[in-house]
């Protein structure tokens, strides 16, 4: 089976750094993925790892650590827009190319 | 700009009727998935399409039909809706590939079945 774990809620200063942990256990592993969900709108794509390792995107950077089936999201120089459900993702395999959700993190960024 | 629209944002309809929900990517992306997101409980998948006329049970597909008949439309059917279908309803898509498997997600449908 498929498990995906990730704190429900946050909640952040404007201005600081937050880290979002996501833990996974899943058949097989072909990239995990982050997307950023704001109320009542689609998923956007935020970030894709494949390999261990730290990838950074401006004030967005995810981690990956196959070994241990874990990522992390790190956002930094928080800013009220940041508000929003962050999801992490796993892709199993290719081919029909699933992608296996966990519930979602909803970080709150305050004044 | 890449995009996948769905037909209605809102809708509402009353139990036992038959719900059509369409779908239309503009990617020429081979594949199609349609979830459903509910709070506490995430995205879940319901069916997915890697194929015109081709398609494959999600984790939830009981209540559920689709069809694909042209690539870049998939549609969602609830052949008699239910209160417990009452859901913000995503349609995604993304290229067939070995590794790279973006999805791309429409604006959602929200809805409520009375």
């Amino acid at each position: 089976g498929q498990n995906i774990d990730q704190p429900t809620e946050m909640t952040a200063t404007e201005g600081a750094i937050v880290q979002i942990n996501c833990t996974y256990q899943t058949s097989g592993f072909n990239g995990l993925f982050w997307y950023q969900q704001h109320a009542g709108e689609a998923p956007t794509f935020l970030s894709y790892n494949v390999l261990d390792g730290l990838e950074e995107k401006g004030r967005f950077s995810s981690f990956l650590s196959r070994s241990k089936g874990y990522s992390y999201l790190l956002l930094k120089e928080l800013q009220m827009k940041d508000s929003a459900s962050y999801l992490c993702a796993v892709s199993p395999s290719g081919g029909a190319n699933n992608l296996f959700f966990g519930t979602g993190t909803r970080l709150t960024v305050i004044p | 700009d890449v995009k996948v629209t769905q037909s209605s944002r809102y809708l509402v309809k009353r139990t036992g009727e038959k719900v059509f929900l369409e779908c239309v990517q503009d990617m020429d992306h081979e594949n199609m998935f349609w979830y459903r997101q509910d709070p506490g409980l995430g995205l879940r998948l319901i069916y997915f399409s890697y194929d015109v006329k081709m398609k494959e049970k999600g984790d939830i597909p009981e209540g559920y039909s689709v069809s694909r008949e042209k690539k870049e439309r998939f549609s969602l059917i609830l052949e008699s809706a239910s209160t417990n279908q009452t859901s913000m309803y995503l349609c995604a898509s993304s290229r067939l590939a070995a590794t790279y498997n973006e999805q791309f997600f429409g604006p959602g449908t929200r809805l409520t079945v009375l």
